[in-house]
């Protein structure tokens, strides 16, 4: 089953442009990830952040977690049009359920 | 850094017969793998769990008859779409994680478009 919603589903914006994108979910994680599909493709992990982190950075992605709205957002600075493809939110539960679930993800278009 | 292969990439089939996917992690051992369906425009749902050795653990509505799951290896696991009808058509993908848990980041293959003509 889905964890939750991500906003927007789609986004489309110029290059050198930030991009934000935003992920809720319902239940308590152990961490969630940020990925990354381009059309037809697999995905790409991005970033990973724990349940007692509260930002993390990796080269022009920024993501944050407010686990008590349980919420967390993916920002991509200076975007670049190679940027375009599918984002993902995913989380990973306590215990020891190593599952990832899967939001309903971003579409975002960096236009040239 | 950590790969995971998956073939075939594309697959035509037609109605009544079975498909063999494979995933492979070619630089690390993976007890568990975890095959995903995805339906065009949409996200990623978790049909189930390899687990190598033992049977796979399959998600509520997944019919394990249906796709059936081998992890006979360290290094591979297998999903076959058995008597494939054109509903089964979809994009199909598999992942695994070098440090065996959910705390570190997964690695995909690059999927399996299944078409059943």
């Amino acid at each position: 089953s889905q964890q939750g919603e991500e906003d927007p589903q789609a986004l489309s914006i110029q290059e050198g442009e930030n991009a934000t994108m935003n992920c809720s979910y319902k239940t308590s994680i152990n961490n969630l990830q940020w990925y990354r599909q381009n059309s037809g493709r697999g995905l790409v992990h991005l970033i990973l952040i724990r349940s007692n982190e509260r930002e993390k950075h990796s080269g022009r992605l920024r993501v944050t977690l407010d686990t008590s709205k349980k919420s967390s957002s993916l920002l991509i600075t200076a975007s670049r049009a190679a940027d375009t493809a599918s984002y993902f939110c995913a989380t990973v539960g306590g215990g020891s359920n190593y599952k990832l679930t899967f939001g309903k993800g971003t579409l975002l278009t960096v236009n040239p | 850094g950590a790969v995971v292969s998956q073939h075939p990439s594309w697959v035509i089939c037609k109605s009544g017969t079975s498909v063999k996917i494979e995933c492979r992690s070619l630089d690390f051992q993976a007890t568990t793998m975890f095959w995903y369906r995805q339906f065009p425009k949409q996200s990623l749902m978790l049909m189930a769990t390899s687990n190598e050795g033992s049977k796979a653990t399959y998600e509520q509505g997944v019919e394990k008859d249906k796709f059936l799951i081998n992890h006979a290896s360290l290094t591979l696991s297998t999903l076959t779409v058995t008597s494939a009808h054109p509903e089964d058509s979809s994009f199909y993908i598999c992942s695994a994680s070098p440090r065996g848990s959910g705390t570190y980041g997964y690695t995909f293959g690059s999927g399996t478009r299944l078409t059943v003509v």
